[in-house]
């Protein structure tokens, strides 16, 4: 089971930033939390992650609260091109085979022109 | 682009029959999992293989099956195939086992069983 809990939907005008807010109140110290988004059916797309600092990439950025329980990814000038549902993913760290990724619902972001 | 390939892109076939979807990975990466995608189970890890060895199971029927070669390409093969494995199918990579890598995704190939 998903480990996570997001919204079913957001819109954001393009050209704003983008919050997407994600909880994963049963983090344990070893699990990182990943960011996916697939647009329409293609395959996702890895976007971020991080373990307690916050991170940024050319993407995104992700920020991590202190107890580790939420995060928000923030996509900072969104485009049409953005328009995606985005998984928040809890995952172990681990090299002895446990990497799978579990994926939840996500969020649906819609960007408004 | 994601540098990982898979093949075909569509796969139409009838049930009973078996299909084989073929992933190649990211130049260097030596872990391969395949992923299963449909409309009422949404995303599911199927199966990963690291260097050959089939590293995790997840929820993978008996009638699939896969392996990794020394190439490092990869071959899920489904069988007695049924209208709900109608599905696409993904294929990701990583890279060496370190603690947090990321998985890079191909486009997916999707399967209609009719």
């Amino acid at each position: 089971d998903a480990k996570t809990t997001q919204p079913t939907s957001m819109d954001c005008a393009e050209g704003r930033a983008a919050n997407l807010p994600c909880n994963h109140s049963t983090i344990s110290g070893n699990e990182y939390v990943y960011w996916y988004r697939q647009i329409h059916s293609q395959g996702p797309q890895y976007i971020i992650h991080g373990l307690k600092n916050n991170e940024t990439n050319e993407m995104a950025s992700l920020i991590i609260t202190e107890d580790r329980k939420s995060s928000t990814l923030i996509l900072p000038h969104a485009t049409l091109r953005d328009t995606a549902v985005y998984y928040c993913i809890v995952r172990e760290g681990s090299n002895f085979g446990n990497e799978k990724l579990t994926f939840g619902t996500g969020t649906r972001l819609t960007i408004i022109p | 682009d994601s540098g990982v390939t898979q093949t075909p892109k569509h796969l139409i076939t009838a049930t009973g029959q078996r299909v084989t979807l073929r992933c190649s990975p990211r130049s260097g990466d030596l872990s391969v999992y395949w992923y299963q995608q449909s409309l009422d189970q949404g995303l599911q890890f199927l199966i990963q293989y690291y260097n050959g060895e089939e590293r995790a199971k997840g929820n993978i029927l008996e009638r699939f099956s896969a392996q990794q070669f020394p190439d490092l390409h990869s071959e899920l093969n489904l069988s007695s195939l049924e209208l709900g494995d109608s599905a696409l199918y993904f294929c990701a990579s990583s890279g060496d086992r370190g603690f947090d890598n990321e998985q890079f995704f191909g486009p997916g190939t999707r399967l209609t069983v009719l």
